[in-house]
């Protein structure tokens, strides 16, 4: 398997429940990102792996919680969720950016997450 | 505060002709980088061509080009030959520094693209 995949591609969970959404990439990359994107909205770049050590975080709630164990896996463990979190959940990876240089990143299909 | 701007929310072209879509940034950083992604329906972002700041030639990547106008601060994408699977929604993006090593990619709101039999 190539590229980058994403489980599950749908979710529905109420907002008492907890889940896990996981990114598997096939790439040999060292960066990974979670995106959010809601309708009528620009992606909002969520948390940053470089290495496996988290570089950024948007200001995210809490109920959003990362966890890259390697350079391979992302997961977005979810939490106690609301409404307005039903969006559509992007997973990309690129080469890391110690070399100074500039890399695209490569998505994975994403999660269309409902929130009931 | 640095950002991206799309002012066509959708675009309409028809079949075999070419088409422009417009994206203008705004940042003090002297260094950066331009992307243009494509999202079909299906949801997945698909990386199309880069333009670096410090580039001196217009990125081409088959029938995509990039118009870089850096004193105007516009990085256009043109698609030449339009075909019905070039409809979906673009996205021009810049990458700007984060902290330490990293950085972050910047989306636009996205144009619509419709091309038309």
């Amino acid at each position: 398997e190539t590229g980058v995949t994403q489980t599950p591609r749908h979710l529905v969970m109420g907002m008492t429940n907890k889940k896990s959404l996981k990114c598997e990439q096939h790439l040999g990359h060292n960066a990974m990102y979670w995106y959010k994107q809601s309708a009528k909205k620009p992606l909002e770049l969520m948390f940053v792996y470089n290495f496996k050590e988290q570089t950024e975080n948007n200001s995210v709630p809490s109920r959003f919680s990362p966890e890259c164990p390697n350079s391979s896996h992302l997961f977005l463990h979810l939490h106690t969720l609301q409404p307005e979190d039903s969006a559509l959940y992007l997973c990309a990876s690129s080469h890391p950016w110690e070399a100074g240089g500039d890399y695209e990143q490569y998505f994975g299909p994403g999660t269309r997450l409902t929130v009931t | 505060a640095q950002k991206i701007t799309q002012t066509q929310p959708g675009m309409f072209v028809q079949e075999k002709e070419a088409v422009t879509l417009d994206c203008t940034y705004d940042t003090s950083d002297p260094s950066y980088g331009l992307f243009w992604y494509k999202q079909p329906s299906s949801g997945e972002m698909i990386f199309l061509i880069y333009q670096g700041s410090y580039d001196q030639q217009n990125a081409t990547e088959g029938r995509y080009s990039l118009n870089f106008q850096k004193a105007r601060k516009s990085a256009n994408l043109v698609i030449s030959a339009s075909q019905l699977g070039d409809s979906a929604m673009y996205f021009c993006a810049m990458t700007l520094p984060l902290s330490g090593s990293a950085r972050q990619l910047t989306f636009g709101s996205g144009t619509q693209l419709t091309v038309l039999p």
